[in-house]
């Protein structure tokens, strides 16, 4: 069955930085899109970035880019998320997903179960 | 850019039927959408993609209770036989080249 495990979370210091990672089990990893999406404390979903299954094509939202760099290594079946700069706004929950194509990137099919990234000094 | 719009609360007792809605933007009547829900403490689940012609398209192991339907830029997702397992927040997703958009999620309470 479709595994996926992040780690990496924690509390950093505002300008700081962090590493997450995504272990999947359970499907061709090479194959897939994957996404990163992150909730807020108490909010709703936003999406972070996607990157496809050869790595070549990535995109990132407005509020991350220049900052996060989405990347993955299908040898080792796992997505990453480096974040820079960090502000106390980007102090959420992390959620890795395997993503459905529909013409373009679409939609989650499966979620982790989240990493927990405090930003705070 | 597309946005969807969802009522923040919902409720429905125990055994009924409940029916969510998430709107599309103006102009964007015709995208599809995705639900997806997630239980208290727990990351998402996806629920079903859903066309604009009210053609939807399941998860794997999505139960036959949750079921959608489009009318214009109105899109539903409908449970039935509410258990107390289905309280939960639900969310609708688009999507476009290059962007992911989630509506703002529905607290959905079992009574």
């Amino acid at each position: 069955q479709v595994q996926l495990v992040e780690s990496g979370g924690g509390l950093v210091k505002p300008g700081g930085s962090l590493r997450l990672s995504c272990a999947a089990s359970g499907f061709t990893f090479s194959d897939y899109y994957m996404s990163w999406i992150r909730q807020a404390p108490g909010k709703g979903l936003e999406w972070i970035s996607y990157i496809s299954g050869s790595g070549n094509t990535i995109y990132y939202a407005e509020s991350v880019k220049g900052r996060f760099t989405i990347s993955r290594d299908n040898a080792k079946k796992s997505l990453y998320l480096q974040m820079n700069s960090l502000r106390a706004e980007d102090t959420a929950v992390y959620y890795c997903a395997r993503d459905v194509i529909v013409v373009v990137p679409a939609v989650p099919d499966y979620w982790g179960q989240g990493t927990l990234v405090t930003v705070s000094s | 850019q597309v946005v969807l719009t969802q009522s923040p609360s919902a409720s429905a007792s125990l055994g009924a039927s409940v029916k969510l809605t998430c709107t599309l933007s103006s102009g964007h009547s015709t995208y599809a959408i995705a639900w997806h829900q997630q239980q208290p403490e727990k990351g998402p689940r996806y629920l079903l993609r859903l066309n604009n012609d009210g053609s939807h398209f399941k998860g794997d192991g999505i139960s036959d209770r949750f079921s959608g339907s489009s009318s214009g830029a109105e899109r539903y997702l409908t449970i039935s036989s509410l258990q107390s397992e289905d309280e939960a927040d639900y969310y609708c997703q688009t999507w476009g080249t290059g962007f992911w958009v989630f509506g703002g999620g529905t607290k959905l309470t079992v009574l």
